[in-house]
Formats: structure tokens, sequence, C-alpha cells
């Protein structure tokens, strides 16, 4: 089975601080995603990468950034948080060549 | 915009009964479909897709048909249980682009 982990199931984090989001797949997919999830506005996408050390901008990329290093560790970066990024952050992976996404647990960061 | 939605934000059923969640999309030239489920505190899980060139695809108790012409995706759950109680979602995609998702139908289940 595909398995997606992040770092952390929550967090609480202070205004200006910065904060990484760590993602792992361990299924040699070349494809990684980052998610927020908010009540009534369904999943939006952030950045994603399709290959090692590459990125692209999703719907909503302002205020964040990402780094992919190694192919199965995907990182999301709040430079420095606001209020307005409490939410739900998933991470997903697919494998080149196939549409379907497998998402890891979720990360409910508080930003107070 | 173009958007992917869902019919209805909740649904209720008694257990054993079959469900029936709906989605509309608006893009035809969407080619690949999706189904998740969301349990309470947990990620989405992949459930069923199906492509376009075919309208109907059978799995485990769940089945998707797709209505090209309405531009209508539907998650079949046959035998409802306590334990399909989520938030189901279903997401387009169009060649080139990343998936859109829709934003959710909470499906309650009674015994």
């Amino acid at each position: 089975d595909v398995k997606v982990t992040q770092s952390s199931r929550y967090l609480v984090k202070r205004t200006g601080e910065k904060v990484f989001l760590e993602c792992v797949q361990d299924m040699d997919h070349e494809n990684m995603f980052w998610y927020r999830q908010d009540p009534g506005l369904g999943l939006r996408l952030i950045y994603f990468s399709y290959d090692v050390k590459m990125k692209e901008k999703g719907d909503i990329p302002e205020g964040y950034s990402v780094s992919r290093e190694k192919k199965e560790r995907f990182s999301l970066i709040l430079e420095s948080a606001s209020t307005n990024q409490t939410s739900m952050y998933l991470c997903a992976s697919s494998p080149t060549g196939r549409d379907e996404q497998y998402f890891g647990p979720g990360t409910r960061l508080t930003v107070t | 915009g173009e958007s992917v939605g869902l019919h209805l934000p909740t649904l209720s059923v008694q257990e054993g009964d079959n469900s029936i969640i709906n989605c509309a999309y608006s893009n035809s030239a969407s080619d690949y479909f999706i189904w998740y489920k969301q349990e309470s505190g947990k990620g989405p899980q992949f459930i069923i897709d199906i492509r376009s060139n075919m309208d109907k695809r059978q799995g485990q108790r769940v089945t998707v048909l797709l209505n090209k012409t309405v531009k209508h995706l539907s998650l079949q759950i046959a035998a409802t249980q306590p334990g399909d109680s989520a938030v189901y979602f279903c997401a387009e995609k169009r060649p080139g682009t990343a998936l859109i998702f829709g934003k959710g139908t909470t499906l309650s289940v009674s015994s």
C-alpha cells in the first residue's frame, strides 16, 4: 500500500513564525502535492512538484514556498505564519502517468 | 468559473440502504474523475475512479456512473454501513491540469 506520512498531526504556531510541514512518501512517486482544506472551500492546491528540485504554483501559492530536495520528501514552508493560514494541510503523491493521488493524514495547523 | 460541485452537502441513510452521492462538473474537456472518502480527522482515501471513455465502473460495494451528456457523476454505495459515514469528494481532471475537487457531501449512516 502507498504510504504518505506527514510530520505532525497537530501544530500550534505564533504569528510571524517560520513553519515547516514535512511530507514523505514511500512509493517512489514522482508527483507530490500540497493542499489546504477549509470548511466550505474544499481542497485547494498550494504547490506541486513533478520531480526533484522542481516546483509549480497551484491555485493559492501566496504566503507559501516548497522544497523538494529528495524524491520522497516534499516540504511546505510558511515563511511568516499568519492567522489566515490556520487550516488543515494535506500532502498527496501520485506516480507518473497516473492521475489518482494518495493522501497523508493531514496536519492541522493553528496560528495564534 | 468552472467548478466541480456536489448536489447535496449532507445525506442521511439507514444502515443497509443503498446510498447515492451526486456530483456535477462543468467542463466537457474533463477526462478523468475520482471519488474520495474522508473520515473525521483523517486524510482523503481513494475509493474509485473512472475515465471518460467509460460510463460505469464497479468496485467492492461501490459503483461510479458517468453521464457525459449532462456532465454528471455519481457514487453508489450498496448496503451502506455505519463505517461508511464520512465526507465524500468528487474530483475532475482535464488533460495537463491538476485535480479539481468538489466541496464534499457528508454521509451519515444510522443503525
